[in-house]
């Protein structure tokens, strides 16, 4: 049964800790997604990637995050440094192609808390 | 801009109940629209799925939606709802990229 997998899935870490979320793709998926999910604001869309090259990291705040795709089987996406602020679930997706209307299939989301 | 709205952040149903959770949508042109669910703990498993064609989409776990253009609505419903549907409902559309814009999301809540 393919499925995303991300790791960790629990983290609590001290605030100014480096933060790093690691997921794998769905074997043969060309589009990885980086979702946030807090009470506050729901689902955003932090980053994606096609192909393992950036295509929109808008949502990302630059100065603390960042993502990449070192292969096609690893997505990572780090926080340094970690604040409060960024407590949230951190979903990793995949999806093959680029339509619109392409299943997105989601991992089981990394639960984080910065105290 | 594309943007989804739920209206009803919780709703309560009895189980066995029918169930209707709404979603209303803003997009330019014919839209893909999803219905995904969580379950607490989880991640997001995807309940449905509308493309072009049938306005009435069946999906999994007994579930339907029927998409409205004149409305801009694509409601989601289930005839009998049972305790274990108890879960988060997020309303979706599928934007330029393959990216998906999501709702708010919806809470169901089943008492017995």
């Amino acid at each position: 049964d393919a499925r995303v997998t991300q790791t960790p899935r629990h983290k609590v870490t001290e605030m100014g800790q480096e933060v790093t979320m690691r997921c794998q793709p769905i074997l043969g998926h060309n589009t990885v997604f980086w979702y946030r999910q807090t009470m506050m604001q729901g689902l955003e869309l932090l980053a994606y990637f096609r192909n393992r090259a950036p295509l929109d990291d808008s949502g990302m705040p630059k100065d603390r995050f960042s993502a990449e795709m070192p292969d096609a089987t690893l997505a990572t996406l780090k926080i340094q440094p970690s604040e409060p602020r960024d407590s949230a679930v951190y979903f990793c997706a995949s999806a093959l192609g680029e339509r619109s209307g392409n299943t997105i299939y989601f991992g089981e989301g990394s639960w984080l808390t910065v105290v | 801009a594309q943007s989804v709205t739920q209206p009803d952040i919780h709703i309560t149903v009895s189980e066995g109940a029918s169930l209707e959770l709404r979603c209303n949508y803003s997009y330019g042109a014919t839209p893909y629209l999803f219905w995904y669910v969580q379950s607490p703990g989880q991640g997001l498993q995807l309940l449905l799925k509308y493309f072009s064609g049938d306005t009435l989409v069946q999906g999994i776990k007994g579930f339907e939606a029927e998409f409205k253009r004149s409305q801009s609505s694509f409601n989601l419903r289930k005839p009998s709802v049972h305790w274990s549907d108890a879960a988060e409902y997020f309303c979706a559309v599928g934007a330029w990229g393959g990216k998906l814009i999501f709702g708010q999301g919806t809470e169901l809540s089943v008492k017995p």
